[in-house]
């Protein structure tokens, strides 16, 4: 199962908007609404944002928002803060019945 | 609250083997999904294996045949047993509380394996 394909950066100013695309296949997710994404601090845990695409956790800031399109998902942080200054990893179920992530996404806040 | 807390992680030769284990508290175990997912030194996430609530077990490639994922819900534990341990299972392993959407929504702090 090869990973899903993210962009390896992407950088925004406070106040921005940015958009973090994760393309997969026919297999993943084009076929499932079960994508997923996760924060990532330096030396730390991830944190679920996003599950079903487009579902927020309690506690989870209303300035992320999560689409599909195809095969190709995307995570949406309005209103950048510094904060949101992290790595981003998406995932998705697979026709396999296993889980396969996304490279991952360093996001810069400027 | 949830918590997961993994054991077992250390320094073990190529081909050795190594038991890690997950304690979990702060929610009703027997009714989630569990998943190992692991992080190789300055790489990315990869998913290595899950358990659902009713046993239904799945496995990466890259670890079949050499790993295996079990759970005891009288111990709200999560185990995963590594066997034929090779360089490249070096990583940071974590445990997982997953939901039916394959969305790990708890995250224990890791475990380290290094294979060397």
């Amino acid at each position: 199962q090869s990973a899903l394909t993210q962009p390896a950066s992407v950088s925004g100013s406070p106040g921005q908007s940015i958009t973090i695309s994760c393309t997969g296949t026919s297999s993943d997710v084009g076929t499932f609404n079960y994508v997923s994404w996760y924060q990532q601090y330096p030396g730390k845990a991830p944190r679920l944002m996003i599950y079903e695409v487009s579902n927020r956790p309690s506690g989870v800031s209303n300035r992320f928002s999560g689409s599909k399109s195809g095969i190709t998902a995307s995570l949406t942080i309005s209103g950048l803060q510094a904060e949101d200054e992290a790595d981003y990893y998406c995932s998705s179920y697979t026709t396999t019945t296993t889980v396969v992530f996304g490279g991952g996404t360093k996001l810069t806040v400027l | 609250q949830v918590q997961l807390v993994e054991s077992g992680g250390g320094l073990v030769k190529p081909g050795g083997s190594l038991r890690l284990s997950c304690a979990a508290s702060g929610f009703t175990f027997s009714d989630y999904y569990m998943s190992w997912i692991r992080q190789a030194p300055g790489k990315g996430l990869e998913w290595v294996s899950h358990i659902t609530s009713s046993n239904y077990i799945n496995y990466a490639d890259s670890v079949k045949g050499r790993f295996s994922i079990s759970r005891d819900s009288a111990k709200n534990s999560l185990y995963l047993q590594m066997n034929s341990l090779r360089a490249e299972d070096t990583a940071v392993y974590y445990c997982a509380r997953t939901g039916s959407y394959y969305d790990s929504n708890a995250w224990g702090q890791g475990t380290l394996v290094t294979v060397s």
